[in-house]
């Protein structure tokens, strides 16, 4: 079954102690991104990868960081999460193609930074 | 820059009632169209899309239509049910852009009996 997995659905951390949010697809698709949905905000683009070693930030980078060394995985690491980053968040992956090619979206991690 | 523009929400409507949500768009390039829908707790799923001028998509009685003219894409449902309640995201790709997909702020529908 096509599918992008996330771990973890729900995550309570304290302020400064690191975390990584993983995301992998089976679907071999090139892209691959990352956001946050927030109320009254709608979904923001963290950073998103085309390809392997290949990221680039998107439009709320600060705080974050990720990797992209192999194809199917594309973590989210947040070396010192603040409350500010309490959040829910979704990866995608999609295919990079001509006419626009659909997104496929994990089930979300609810981060709590308390 | 590519952005798009949605209707603010919450829109609340009785079962049967008629639904037009607004889109609108503004991209480099020839952008393909999309509107995707998040039931409650889960992840965004495809709702349909259009990949050019005056196309139109549909699936599961929803309808948009590409309008280049008026730079548009507004989804709409002849007649709702509760179990279209959910929040709706209007997306532009461009293929020859950098980024995936760039999202409106989402309208949250609720239908009510």
């Amino acid at each position: 079954e096509a599918q992008v997995t996330q771990n973890p659905r729900y995550l309570i951390t304290v302020t400064g102690k690191k975390l990584t949010v993983t995301c992998s697809q089976n679907m071999n698709h090139e892209y691959m991104s990352w956001y946050r949905q927030d109320p009254g905000l709608g979904l923001r683009q963290i950073y998103y990868s085309m390809n392997v070693e290949v990221t680039d930030k998107g439009d709320v980078p600060e705080g974050y960081k990720v990797s992209r060394k192999e194809k199917r995985n594309f973590p989210l690491i947040l070396e010192s999460p603040s409350p500010n980053q309490t959040s829910l968040y979704f990866c995608a992956s999609s295919k990079r193609g001509v006419g626009g090619t659909e997104a496929f979206f994990g089930q979300g991690t609810r981060l709590t930074v308390v | 820059g590519n952005s798009v523009t949605q209707m603010e929400g919450p829109v609340t409507l009785s079962e049967e009632a008629f639904l037009t949500i607004n889109c609108t768009y503004t991209a480099t390039g020839y952008p393909s169209l999309f509107w995707y829908v998040q039931y409650p707790g889960e992840g965004l799923q495809l709702l349909l899309k259009a990949t050019k001028a005056d196309d139109k998509g549909s699936n599961k009685g929803f309808e948009a239509t590409y309008r280049k003219e008026t730079t548009s894409f507004h989804l709409e449902k002849g007649s709702v049910q509760v179990s279209d309640s959910a929040v709706y995201f209007c997306a532009l790709s461009v293929y020859s852009g950098n980024t995936p997909l760039v999202f409106g702020k989402g309208t949250r529908l609720s239908v009510i009996a």
